[in-house]
């Protein structure tokens, strides 16, 4: 069973621009989340969908951040324009049931 | 709410070795609770999880974890430790029969020396 897949795997951007990671998840996982991962601590959820609804957006800063899962498989995140401070590892994850989710290799954003 | 803490940001031992790693937690509803490994440039990956039953769980690489409700804490423990065991170590918690966001901990870096 393939994993989840993230890319790119690396990014670096000047501060004020824009960038998209994308993700696509295990095969039949309905569930999809986005967690920032900020040097030295936990990751922290962003956004959740269930298929291709938000279940939670709470933590995602809106005036900024985007994310998108169309047809309730692969999702985009987007962040427009990148702050100094969205420097982190951006992590995708899925899961079937409710109580396991299976990470990607996440995305490793440097923000100069 | 919930909360976790890790209270060891990096623990150093040498191979062979015992090791614990400490994980407290806050909440006010029933949890499940679970430990998370992180190799340098990967993902999470599970490790263990506690949902219910017996309060000891053990993962398929030699770790345990105990649920302690009255001290309310999640250790993970394994008796003796592998260079490749070197990582960071998350705890995670979620309120049981919610929505299954976990909290996580602010990970322990375990260093094992030759």
């Amino acid at each position: 069973e393939a994993g989840v897949a993230q890319s790119p795997r690396y990014k670096i951007i000047e501060k004020r621009q824009s960038v998209a990671f994308w993700c696509n998840p295990i095969s039949g996982h309905a569930t999809l989340y986005w967690y920032q991962q900020i040097l030295g601590q936990g990751p922290k959820l962003l956004i959740q969908f269930q298929n291709n609804g938000v279940v939670d957006d709470s933590q995602l800063p809106k005036d900024r951040f985007s994310a998108e899962r169309l047809k309730g498989v692969d999702s985009t995140l987007k962040i427009q324009p990148a702050k100094l401070e969205d420097s982190a590892v951006y992590l995708c994850a899925s899961s079937a049931s409710t109580d396991t989710q299976y990470f990607g290799p996440g995305t490793r954003l440097t923000v100069l | 709410a919930q909360s976790v803490t890790q209270l060891d940001s990096q623990v150093p031992v040498f191979e062979e070795a015992p090791v614990e790693l400490r994980c407290n937690y806050s909440s006010s509803v029933s949890v499940y609770l679970f430990w998370y490994v992180q190799y340098p440039n990967q993902g999470l990956q599970l490790l263990l999880k506690y949902l219910s039953g017996s309060t000891l769980v053990e993962s398929i690489n030699g770790f345990e974890a105990e649920f302690n409700k009255s001290q309310t804490s999640f250790h993970l423990r394994k008796p003796s430790v592998h260079i490749s065991d070197t990582a960071e170590y998350f705890c995670a918690v979620t309120r049981s029969g919610g929505s299954y966001i976990p909290t996580f901990g602010r990970g322990t870096s375990l260093i094992v020396h030759p």
